[in-house]
């Protein structure tokens, strides 16, 4: 089915451990998104990616870095994991603006650091 | 930074009632969408309403869009055990956020039969 993919859908780390969150789609999308969802607050944007070759930070950056791979593939990086970091990571993507199209959203990866 | 703010927090209902939430914001905006999450599942883009749009129908599901109040509702009329979950407007705060969406904290509606 197409759409959009996240992996892992569930994972545990240890303070201070690093990973890899990884996002594909298969629409031909432009644009793709990492928000993350906490209880009481929303989604709030971590980074995002208008186009393939570029990367800009959303509302809550610090602790992340990402990588446009090519058109399809957006990865989301904890390079030192901490308790704040707990929740759970939504990508998402669009054909162009946001504004314009809506987004279509990945199924989520739920993330506990101990 | 929040944009959108639903009211209620949460609903509750019977089967077969209307519910109506609502959207307030703050900042001019492009365009105002409405999502659907169901318990543990991403969110699903329901409709999107345009600032020159003031009403918007899809299937069950009625939008409003008022500019001049910064407010919007998303009523769901006849309400089924299936509509239960979370919903959330969207905004872009008028461009000032890039291409990217602001979403509200999301009313929990939850219907039973």
């Amino acid at each position: 089915n197409a759409g959009v993919t996240q992996t892992p859908k569930f994972q545990v780390l240890k303070t201070g451990q690093s990973m890899t969150l990884q996002c594909a789609q298969d629409m031909n999308h432009n644009s793709m998104y990492w928000y993350r969802q906490d209880p009481g607050m929303g989604l709030r944007l971590i980074y995002y990616s208008a186009s393939e070759g570029t990367t800009d930070k959303g509302e809550v950056p610090n602790g992340y870095n990402v990588s446009r791979l090519n058109k399809r593939e957006f990865s989301l990086r904890l390079e030192s994991a901490a308790p704040s970091q707990t929740s759970v990571y939504f990508c998402a993507s669009t054909k162009g603006r946001a504004v314009n199209y809506g987004y279509t959203f990945g199924s989520g990866t739920r993330l506990t650091v101990v | 930074s929040q944009q959108g703010e639903e009211d209620p927090q949460a609903l509750s209902i019977q089967e077969g009632e209307n519910a109506t939430m609502n959207c307030s914001y703050k900042t001019s905006i492009n365009n105002l969408q409405w999502y659907r999450q169901n318990s543990g599942r991403g969110l699903v883009h329901l409709i999107l309403i345009r600032s020159n749009e003031r009403e918007k129908h899809s299937g069950r599901l009625r939008v409003t869009l008022d500019t001049s109040k910064k407010s919007s509702s998303l009523l769901i009329t006849a309400s089924r055990a299936a509509d239960t979950a979370s919903y959330f407007c969207a905004t872009d705060a008028g461009g000032q956020a890039g291409t990217a969406l602001i979403f509200g904290k999301g009313t929990t509606l939850s219907v039973s039969s």
